[in-house]
């Protein structure tokens, strides 16, 4: 069974611009969530996704957004990228939102320059 | 507000020795917890969940996890450290209740460093 897979792996960008960035869940799995990890803020939930509903949002700015399609492969974006977005964007999938455990992606590197 | 506390940013423990990574949370509810564990430059890797029943859960690895309701703990624990257990290691809580599922809060981690 295939995991969770993110692409692409590293990401160089300019201040001001925009990125997208890819995520494909385990087969079967409907949930899928993303995070921010950074040194000075560790792991950071940004929104979960299920059935293509967002159903909770983190406490970031709208600069961030994402969506999830019919076959729940998701997409998140960051516009206005800033310095401070630099970071490790993970994402993970699960069966069941609630009791199943999360399996992560191996994240997607951004830095912002 | 809900957080969850790894109040040690190291361990370090001689190999063959037993290890504990501490976590405490506050959360309302029943929570859900969580152990994962990362390794340089990956994704996290599942190890254990505690959801409901018995509060010893044994995980991955040989690695186990106590629940301590009273004190809003929930330890991950080794008899015997390996080497290769070297890694940074996260616990995550998931409240529950409908409005936050999929949701993890995650500690700050704890770097675990085994010495032959």
């Amino acid at each position: 069974k295939a995991g969770v897979t993110q692409t692409p792996r590293y990401l160089i960008k300019t201040r001001g611009q925009q990125v997208t960035l890819s995520c494909s869940p385990i087969s079967g799995h409907r949930s899928v969530s993303w995070y921010q990890q950074t040194p000075g803020q560790g792991l950071q939930f940004l929104f979960e996704y299920f059935s293509e509903t967002q159903r909770n949002k983190g406490n970031f700015p709208g600069r961030f957004s994402g969506r999830q399609f019919s076959n729940s492969r998701s997409e998140m974006n960051v516009s206005t990228l800033e310095l401070g977005d630099s970071a490790l964007y993970l994402c993970a999938s699960s069966f069941h939102p609630g009791t199943s455990e999360a399996f992560f992606g191996q994240g997607t590197r951004l830095t912002v320059v | 507000a809900q957080s969850v506390a790894q109040p040690e940013d190291q361990v370090n423990v001689a190999e063959g020795n037993p290890l504990t990574v501490k976590c405490t949370y506050s959360v309302s509810g029943n929570p859900y917890l969580f152990w994962y564990v990362q390794y340089p430059n990956r994704g996290l890797q599942f190890l254990l969940k505690y959801i409901t029943g018995d509060n010893l859960v044994k995980g991955s690895y040989g690695f186990e996890a106590e629940f301590n309701k009273s004190q809003t703990s929930f330890h991950l624990k080794k008899p015997s450290a390996l080497v290769s257990d070297s890694a940074l290691y996260f616990c995550a809580v998931r409240p529950s209740g409908s409005s936050n599922t999929g949701k993890l809060i995650f500690g700050q981690g704890t770097t675990l460093q085994v010495k032959p």
